[in-house]
């Protein structure tokens, strides 16, 4: 596995604030992928973000609501920009990993985020 | 487009008996099937995987899952639960190739609770 720091851990932010979220591994890895998961929700991926192309957004997310930086194989950010209560959420980041894990995405603990 | 159902919002079980959570999943092509734990306040902790081969698959703290085609069932069991047990857990499938072979699209989740 993979030792996948987040941060921060929460946070409670005002309307119309941006928030960026850090997410750091441990080793090298090509995929990285973003995460909501609303209250009682399940998980729904926002975008993949791999080293040297742009990120992929999933339909209903968009760059300039959750830019996404890739700037090297261990680090990404996920800023959710101009936020309003229905960004309360927790984001996750995860990662794949090379060679017999792969196929197996890892998670970091997670931000939990709370907008007023 | 893939899909997940995990018919029980919440399974009680006694400690020491067996448990089940159920899955069941819609996919193009051959799965790619996950189950994952949430404890409280922490990130997504991955239990176990099939790939392909035995349709067993044994996972991390004693956690098994066995995979029917027919059925298009992945169902999570454990032959004697612990109370440590009790924790959300997501059920997830992602197609085994072609574009968004690595997308993993989870269930709505099912609280475990085990009662001592």
């Amino acid at each position: 596995s993979a030792v996948i720091s987040q941060k921060p851990s929460r946070d409670i932010c005002q309307r119309g604030t941006s928030l960026t979220i850090q997410c750091q591994v441990d080793s090298q890895v090509t995929m990285m992928f973003w995460y909501r998961q609303q209250p009682g929700q399940s998980l729904t991926l926002i975008a993949t973000a791999n080293q040297g192309s742009e990120a992929t957004y999933e339909s209903g997310f968009v760059i300039d609501k959750f830019p996404i930086s890739r700037p090297n194989l261990t680090f990404s950010t996920l800023t959710v920009s101009n936020m309003s209560p229905e960004d309360s959420s927790i984001y996750l980041c995860s990662v794949e990993l090379p060679g017999p894990a792969k196929n197996i995405q890892y998670f970091g603990a997670g931000t939990r985020l709370s907008v007023l | 487009a893939q899909s997940v159902a995990q018919p029980e919002d919440q399974v009680n079980v006694a400690e020491g008996n067996p448990l089940t959570v159920k899955c069941t999943y819609s996919v193009s092509g051959n799965p790619y099937l996950f189950w994952y734990v949430q404890y409280p306040n922490r990130g997504l902790q991955f239990l176990l995987k099939y790939i392909t081969g035995d349709n067993l698959v044994k996972g991390s703290y004693g956690f098994e899952a066995e995979f029917n085609k027919s059925q298009t069932s992945f169902h999570l069991k454990k032959p004697s639960a612990l109370v440590s047990d009790s924790a959300l857990y997501f059920c997830a499938v992602s197609p085994h190739s072609g574009a968004g072979s690595y997308q993993l699209t989870f269930g709505k989740g099912t609280k475990l609770s085990v009662i001592p």
